[in-house]
């Protein structure tokens, strides 16, 4: 069955860049009409869409973090990866990437798989 | 992007119970609304979609209603692993989370 897993440095200092990977196994990225979120969430908090990419390399992103976002797509790897600038404290959370099901075709979609999610500190 | 409101915070019920979530939307989101569980040092889990419709895998207890603005999570017959927090959401929105504990 599919599974997806994240990957990347658990701890970034402030004001540099947080780098993820998110690496879908047991089917292909571009198989069906999925698309692919990231998702975090801070400790005792809940859970912030942070943006997501389709199998085309098209991107959506959070008003909120769009200045300092980039989502991309490798389908050759089978993966997508998040990078976020300019981190601070806040940017401290549970990382999980997702895949989204548009189960209605149109402007509706679920969060179907997700990963375990891999905790990211910013610290110096 | 829509607001949603979920009710109540924290729920206190024992095993067997029944539990009624709510989930309100800012405005009317059809039936586009879905329902997650989370158990602590987890992801979530999809439960429902499309406001009724059960996720692969998942116990008939759980059941969700409604349209528009206003929708229900209901189990049926609360088992101990039920215990957990619950999230509503809709495209990138999530609710902030009702926290189902045992009384």
């Amino acid at each position: 069955q599919v599974q997806l897993q994240e990957s990347g440095p658990r701890l970034v200092k402030p004001s540099q860049t947080l780098s993820l990977t998110c690496t879908v196994s047991g089917g292909s990225l571009t198989s069906g009409t999925y698309y692919w979120s990231w998702i975090r969430q801070p400790a005792g908090k809940g859970l912030e869409w942070i943006g997501r990419v389709y199998p085309t390399g098209g991107t959506n992103y959070s008003p909120s973090l769009k200045s300092r976002l980039a989502i991309s797509v490798d389908t050759s790897r089978n993966q997508f990866s998040l990078r976020l600038s300019s981190v601070t404290a806040a940017d401290t959370a549970i990382y999980y990437c997702a895949r989204n099901d548009p189960y209605c075709g149109g402007d509706c979609s679920s969060f179907d798989l997700w990963g375990r999610g891999t905790l990211v500190t910013v610290s110096s | 992007e829509t607001v949603l409101t979920q009710s109540p915070a924290t729920l206190s019920l024992s095993p067997g119970e029944r539990a009624t979530l709510s989930c309100r939307a800012g405005q009317s989101v059809g039936t586009y609304l879905a329902w997650y569980q989370q158990k602590p040092g987890q992801a979530p889990r999809l439960l429902i979609y499309d406001a009724s419709d059960r996720a692969t895998g998942i116990p008939a207890r759980f059941s969700g209603s409604g349209s528009g603005t206003h929708f229900t999570l209901t189990i049926s017959s609360l088992e101990p692993e039920d215990f957990a927090i619950y999230y509503c959401q809709q495209q990138n929105t999530f609710g902030q989370g009702t926290k189902l504990e045992i009384k």
